[in-house]
């Protein structure tokens, strides 16, 4: 299928390291802040979101943290595993419910 | 299925044609999304639908596109006078409910080409 983000940011990881991903937000209106994973030819996946008043939520393997004062937001994965190598979308959601995605990140792991 | 369905998965057409896209979503998910991406970029909103009507369609361009979703379970993407720049793939979505952490799942979208 067509590849996802051929002009996207790439990190570069080993496998079994860990990846931090980054994305700044603008909108303080935001409720949730939420990640995606899209693989090539696939609609995104959910992975993580956290509330606007936490800072901090875990899951299995990622953790996202969330900094309101400087606005900005960012995905950990422990371990990177090959089955990470995708595009990773952080979006927010306000009222409505509609999602706004921010630009991704292209995550390879070097095997 | 347990996914979002999308056909077709790949439509060409030429310029000026008339396009609709299916999303056949989950059952039982209330609220249904359709959203649009272009190469290198992240989904873009064009509406959602909170059972049949639609809830916000802020996103949709201008007058040459239309949704529906009749029954409050599929939906249609219309796409009238297609220009090449609407060629992009078109995601539809849908959640259990609106609002809160409700989860949205995606289909595999539908890869328009408008030659």
């Amino acid at each position: 299928g067509e590849s996802v983000g051929l002009h996207l940011p790439t990190l570069s990881v080993q496998e079994g390291d860990n990846s931090i991903i980054n994305c700044a937000y603008s909108n303080s209106a935001s409720d949730y802040f939420i990640w995606y994973k899209q693989e090539s030819g696939k609609g995104p996946q959910f992975i993580i979101d956290i509330r606007s008043n936490m800072d901090k939520r875990q899951g299995q393997r990622v953790t996202v943290l969330l900094n309101k004062t400087v606005k900005h937001l960012s995905l950990q994965i422990a371990a990177t595993q090959p089955g990470d190598s995708a595009v990773y979308f952080c979006a927010f959601k306000a009222a409505g419910n509609k999602l706004t995605f921010g630009g991704g990140t292209r995550v390879l792991v070097k095997p | 299925g347990a996914g979002v369905s999308q056909t077709p998965s790949n439509k060409v057409t030429e310029k000026g044609k008339y396009v609709e896209l299916r999303c056949d979503p989950i059952s039982g998910h209330t609220a249904l999304y359709w959203y649009r991406q272009s190469l290198g970029q992240g989904p873009e909103f064009l509406i959602y639908f909170q059972g049949t009507g639609a809830a916000d369609d802020s996103g949709l361009p201008n007058d040459r596109f239309f949704a529906v979703r009749p029954e409050g379970s599929v939906s249609t993407l219309k796409i009238q006078r297609t220009e090449r720049g609407d060629s992009a793939v078109y995601l539809c979505a849908s959640s259990l409910t609106v609002g809160g952490s409700t989860e949205a799942f995606f289909g595999q979208g539908t890869r328009l080409t408008v030659v």
